[in-house]
């Protein structure tokens, strides 16, 4: 099944900053996801990465905090702005390998906001 | 709103012992369940994948089992290793959207 290389794989930011983390998959690929994955919790979508237009959102983000670029059917970005303590987190890129009807997952960015 | 439950969310075996981690939704309505693994600090690799239709699933020392209309499924995992070590997540998917429970974490002991 497809690759998706993800980076950077850690990062530690100071308050304020923002941080942009990249997906780029080896096969082009429909669909692709950003997940967030609190410290001891499960995933949550943050939205749905769409090829040429906005991005769809879950409850609960928006696109000022979390804006996110798909420019082709192999990349995608999602970048966490303004952030603070409450950002750190995993977060995770994913794509819909359709055939097989399987989510698959990069590697993971484990943010920390100091 | 889908839930996912995961019990136990710890578990702590000695090698050789086989483990039994267990899943259970409360939206019967799936496509299909998931199970991935994730080790510390990283992304999720998936393990077994259970159509809505399919009773069960194997892979090596891996077998899952789903029951739609209870709404549960259980992973287990054979003769431990310590390399088994790890989070084990189960997902179920409805349209394109998946609800994950919080997961097990497993240490096996040598």
């Amino acid at each position: 099944s497809a690759v998706i290389s993800q980076k950077p794989s850690r990062d530690i930011c100071q308050r304020g900053t923002s941080l942009t983390i990249q997906c780029q998959v080896d096969s082009q690929v429909t669909m692709m996801f950003w997940y967030r994955q609190q410290p001891g919790q499960s995933l949550t979508l943050i939205a749905t990465a769409n090829q040429g237009s906005e991005a769809t959102y879950e409850s609960g983000f928006v696109i000022d905090k979390f804006p996110i670029s798909r420019p082709n059917l192999t990349f995608s970005t999602l970048t966490v702005s303004n952030m603070s303590p409450e950002d750190s987190s995993i977060y995770l890129c994913s794509g819909w390998d359709g055939l097989n009807e399987k989510l698959f997952f990069g590697s993971g960015t484990q943010l920390s906001v100091l | 709103k889908q839930e996912v439950t995961q019990i136990p969310a710890a578990l702590s075996v000695p090698e050789g012992e086989n483990l039994v981690l267990n899943c259970s939704f409360t939206d019967s309505a799936i496509y299909n369940l998931q199970w991935f693994r994730q080790d510390p600090g990283k992304g999720l690799t998936s393990l077994l994948l259970i159509q809505s239709s399919q009773r069960e699933q194997t892979s090596g020392r891996l077998n899952a089992s789903l029951d739609k209309s209870s709404g549960r499924s259980t992973l287990y995992i054979a003769a431990s290793q310590p390399g088994d070590s790890a989070t084990y997540l189960c997902a179920v998917r409805h349209d394109y959207k998946l609800s994950f429970g919080a997961g097990t974490t497993v240490t096996v002991r040598a």
